[in-house]
């Protein structure tokens, strides 16, 4: 079945840019039915949606983060990529990926285990 | 704050019914589907119920949810110990074109 799985440094710098990466596996990332998102969790704390993207290229963001942020496709790679710039301890949290039915109900129905990022000098 | 609001907290004894509310405005909950994601503490979120009161396949039926106007509920019925976790509701918002989550509620099965 479908799973995503995050990967990417689990350290960051302030100032410096994180960068993470999604890959799709057991399913096609060109499904035009469905966007992928990137979601991040502060540590003790709620869900923040950041972003996402359909295969054609097609982003939505964010406002407050749409500045700092670029979220890309690779479909020959089913990968999906995020970079964060200018980061600062405000941003260490758990990031995820998962498919996300934007132009839907909104849903977001499968989600990879999520990786913990942490922004320190 | 969260655009969405829900009680922080939430709890019942095994075999109860609970609910948790998750308010909103015009331009998200009053206008577009509410999702409900289930989370353990260390794993991912995973989605409980979602287009307000349709539940995933596997979920089981003792949770429901419902919609009226610019607020939603998650009903969880016949309460089990294997509950307890956090629940967060989640809705486009068309004002401000963005996915709003509400802040989460801890059930705790007593």
């Amino acid at each position: 079945q479908l799973q995503l799985q995050e990967s990417g440094p689990g350290l960051a710098k302030p100032s410096e840019t994180l960068s993470l990466t999604c890959t799709v596996s057991g399913g096609s990332i060109s499904s035009g039915s469905y966007y992928w998102g990137w979601i991040r969790q502060p540590p003790r704390e709620g869900l923040e949606w950041i972003g996402s993207i359909h295969y054609s290229g097609n982003t939505y963001y964010k406002p407050s983060l749409k500045s700092r942020v670029t979220i890309s496709v690779d479909t020959s790679k089913y990968q999906l990529s995020l970079k964060l710039y200018s980061v600062t301890a405000a941003d260490t949290a758990v990031y995820y990926c998962a498919r996300h039915l934007l132009s839907g109900n909104g849903a977001f129905d499968i989600w990879g285990q999520g990786t913990l990022v942490t922004v320190s000098s | 704050q969260s655009v969405l609001t829900q009680p922080p907290s939430a709890s019942g004894t095994p075999g109860q019914r609970v609910t948790i509310s998750c308010s909103g405005s015009s331009s998200n909950i009053g206008t577009n589907s509410v999702n409900w994601y289930q989370q353990f503490p260390g794993t991912a979120p995973k989605l409980l119920i979602y287009s307000n009161n349709q539940r995933p396949s596997g979920v089981p039926d003792r949770f429901s949810g419902s919609k009226s106007g610019t607020s939603a509920s998650l009903a969880i019925g016949g309460l089990q110990s294997e509950d307890e976790a956090d629940y967060y509701c989640a809705a486009w918002d068309d004002t401000l074109s963005d996915v709003v989550f509400g802040g989460g509620t801890k059930l705790t099965v007593l």
